[in-house]
């Protein structure tokens, strides 16, 4: 069946960038969207931004600054950056696979601490 | 762009039924019937259980129901059971620049 991956740091220093990577399995990343999504401990999701297999992308606008999402066809994989991040970024990070109104597969989640 | 408006609790015992409402704008849950609803057990990822509106994936027993009326989606689960207690969350389609928003999510207590 199809699965997604989130990997990458659990710390990362204010000011630095964020980077997370999503492995999907089962299925080609082709012909679908992939989506970011976070999730502040206590607090509700946040819709960050999706990605298309060819690459179009569009980001929630008050993270369009910092955020960068693409993808590895050949991986078949897509990847999150977020840049100069702060305290208020600490989350988990999920991917799945979708639009915000139809994410019919989601990764398991990884926790992610902006501290020093 | 705010998030969708969502009760923080709703309750109800085994058996009976329960209603989330889920309130928004003419800029999204009131133009678009792209409408959805995830479900999340603690420490788990969500899992979707209505897309546009009132449709249900492969899977999803069919007590869990969508509607729409206006600025306001629902969301309703009959026949409630233990299994049910959950945190739930609406999201919507909200145009080509904000693109997507999720609600503030609700606590789902059988009693």
């Amino acid at each position: 069946q199809v699965q997604l991956q989130e990997s990458g740091p659990g710390l990362v220093k204010p000011s630095e960038t964020l980077s997370l990577t999503c492995a999907v399995s089962g299925a080609s990343i082709s012909g679908s969207f992939w989506t970011w999504i976070r999730q502040p401990p206590g607090k509700e999701l946040e819709w960050m931004g999706y990605i298309s297999h060819s690459g179009s992308a569009n980001y929630k606008s008050s993270l369009k600054s910092r955020v960068t999402i693409s993808v590895d066809t050949s991986k078949n994989q897509f990847s999150l950056k977020l840049s100069s991040v702060t305290a208020a970024d600490t989350a988990v990070y999920y991917c799945a696979r979708g639009v915000v109104y139809r994410l019919d597969i989601w990764g398991r989640g990884t926790m992610v601490t902006v501290s020093s | 762009q705010s998030a969708l408006t969502q009760p923080p609790s709703a309750s109800g015992s085994p058996g009976q039924s329960v209603t989330i409402s889920c309130t928004g704008t003419s800029s999204d849950v009131g133009t678009y019937n792209y409408v959805s609803w995830y479900q999340q057990h603690p420490g788990k990822a969500p899992k979707l259980m209505i897309y546009e509106v009132s449709k249900r994936p492969s899977g999803v027993p069919d007590r869990f129901s969508g509607s729409k009326s206006g600025n306001t989606a629902s969301l309703t689960v009959s026949g409630l059971q233990a299994e049910d207690e959950a945190d739930y969350y609406c999201s919507s389609y909200a145009g080509s620049n904000n693109f997507g928003v999720f609600g503030t999510g609700t606590t789902v207590t059988v009693l």
